[in-house]
């Protein structure tokens, strides 16, 4: 597709219930990036993958998220056990790859709105 | 402990007339700086960016001024639009990846 795809848009589900989210980036985007967006905040930083390998999870609140890439393209974020306080909109963004340093500039999904009851 | 800053949660501004956003932060290790802007039910789209090395950078109606030893970033849109009504976010970059979002500023441009 054109742009960066996110699936469902909208999740509710129930507190300690497991949830996944996908994110299908623009083809031939090696980076992929999943932020989460509380409200009225800005986009905070969960991870970042560069091909397959996760390069940076420093963002993770806690052990119960987590998320993969196994292909190099489509990334899932796994969430167990969730808490009203995961709810938020969790954005996926990708980039191409790195011909030259310089500003990295995001192409982001619409989000997953994730509601926890 | 917020790096990135938007003091203004919101701002309203008569369709023509400039619309200016501002950004504060407290790490000088930025390398570069960027603007984003969201409508509602889309992800944020990127808008204009500068490197650290400038303090100033223009494309069409939008320019953004960059003051490193105010830790200070602002976008200026001149003449504003209705369409240019979104939450803007200033998004500061640190080494080669990792992006710094402001809590941005909902801008509502009048007819």
């Amino acid at each position: 597709g054109a742009g960066v795809s996110q699936t469902p848009s909208n999740k509710v589900t129930e507190k300690g219930k497991y949830v996944e989210l996908r994110c299908d980036p623009i083809s031939g985007h090696t980076a992929l990036y999943w932020y989460r967006q509380s409200l009225g905040q800005g986009p905070e930083f969960l991870i970042y993958f560069q091909g397959t390998g996760a390069a940076d999870d420093s963002g993770l609140p806690n052990d119960r998220f987590f998320a993969v890439r196994p292909e190099g393209s489509v990334s899932t974020l796994k969430i167990q056990r969730t808490e009203r306080g995961d709810s938020a909109v969790y954005l996926c963004a990708s980039s191409p790859p790195d011909g030259y340093s310089g500003a990295n500039v995001l192409t982001f999904g619409a989000g997953s709105r994730l509601t926890v009851l | 402990d917020q790096q990135v800053k938007q003091n203004s949660p919101s701002l309203s501004v008569q369709e023509g007339r400039i619309s200016i956003l501002n950004c504060d932060y407290t790490n000088s290790m930025f390398d570069y700086f960027l603007w984003y802007k969201k409508y509602p039910a889309e992800g944020p789209t990127f808008l204009i960016s500068i490197s650290s090395i400038k303090d100033k950078n223009e494309d069409g109606r939008f320019t953004v001024f960059l003051n490193k030893s105010a830790k200070h970033l602002s976008l200026h849109i001149v003449p504003s639009q209705p369409g240019d009504s979104a939450v803007y976010f200033c998004a500061l970059q640190t080494g080669a990846n990792n992006l710094f979002f402001g809590t941005g500023t909902r801008l509502t441009v009048i007819p």
